[in-house]
């Protein structure tokens, strides 16, 4: 079983605040990820990180920023919340591995409101 | 640019029956296949990784399968139980890149 954790796992928040999404693995991987998922629909790829230092944005345009100062952690911040970035938030995470291809293990997701 | 599509959307079954969800790339040129499962308003788990140089995988109700050549995986659930009730997910890491390609996914409902 795969530990990923990500906390608070609901947030419901006011337009304007600062939010910051945490996101902890403990099983020492390189890469991680975070996704962005409405309701019914598919995922799509803000941010991802191949170690410490190292962050990419990913396919969909976001208004976020994330760090990754530690292996085992990486923070999504919000500067500025909008009822626009109400969503889930998926984080995951995944071996370097052979070939730079391994199996992706995801957190249980943080829920966003923004009113 | 790698493409993936799962068919059917969704699939209404009653409990016990086998079936199969099929998903379709279109670059060949993939390093393994990943199928997961999602219920409502959860995270992914995984259910079974296939390797590129691999045709198949079970993990015990589950059988995946993988033909490179034709751009496809089958996930195949056998006796299927209403506990399967969720979206079921297929997932290919993109070539030279450290991303992940998912597909849109098949909502499953197995009915008791």
């Amino acid at each position: 079983e795969a530990d990923i954790y990500q906390t608070p796992r609901y947030l419901v928040i006011g337009t304007g605040k600062k939010i910051t999404l945490e996101c902890s693995q403990t099983m020492g991987h390189d890469k991680m990820y975070w996704y962005q998922q409405d309701p019914g629909m598919e995922l799509h790829l803000i941010h991802y990180s191949y170690g410490v230092n190292s962050t990419e944005k990913g396919d969909l345009s976001s208004e976020s920023t994330v760090s990754r100062i530690r292996t085992e952690h990486f923070p999504l911040t919000l500067e500025s919340a909008r009822p626009s970035h109400t969503s889930q938030y998926l984080c995951a995470s995944s071996p370097l591995g052979r070939g730079g291809y391994n199996e992706q293990f995801f957190g249980p997701g943080t829920r966003l409101t923004v009113l | 640019k790698q493409e993936v599509t799962q068919i059917p959307a969704a699939l209404s079954v009653p409990e016990g029956e086998n079936l199969v969800l099929n998903c379709s790339f279109t670059d060949s040129a993939i390093y393994n296949l990943q199928w997961f499962r999602q219920d409502p308003g959860k995270g992914l788990t995984s259910l079974l990784l296939i390797q590129s140089s691999q045709r198949e995988q079970t993990s015990g109700r589950l059988n995946a399968s993988l033909d490179k050549s034709s751009g496809r995986s089958t996930l195949y659930i056998a006796a299927s139980q209403p506990g399967d009730s969720a979206t079921y997910l297929c997932a290919v890491p993109t070539s030279g890149t450290y991303k992940y390609i998912f597909g849109t996914g098949t909502r499953l409902k197995v009915l008791a």
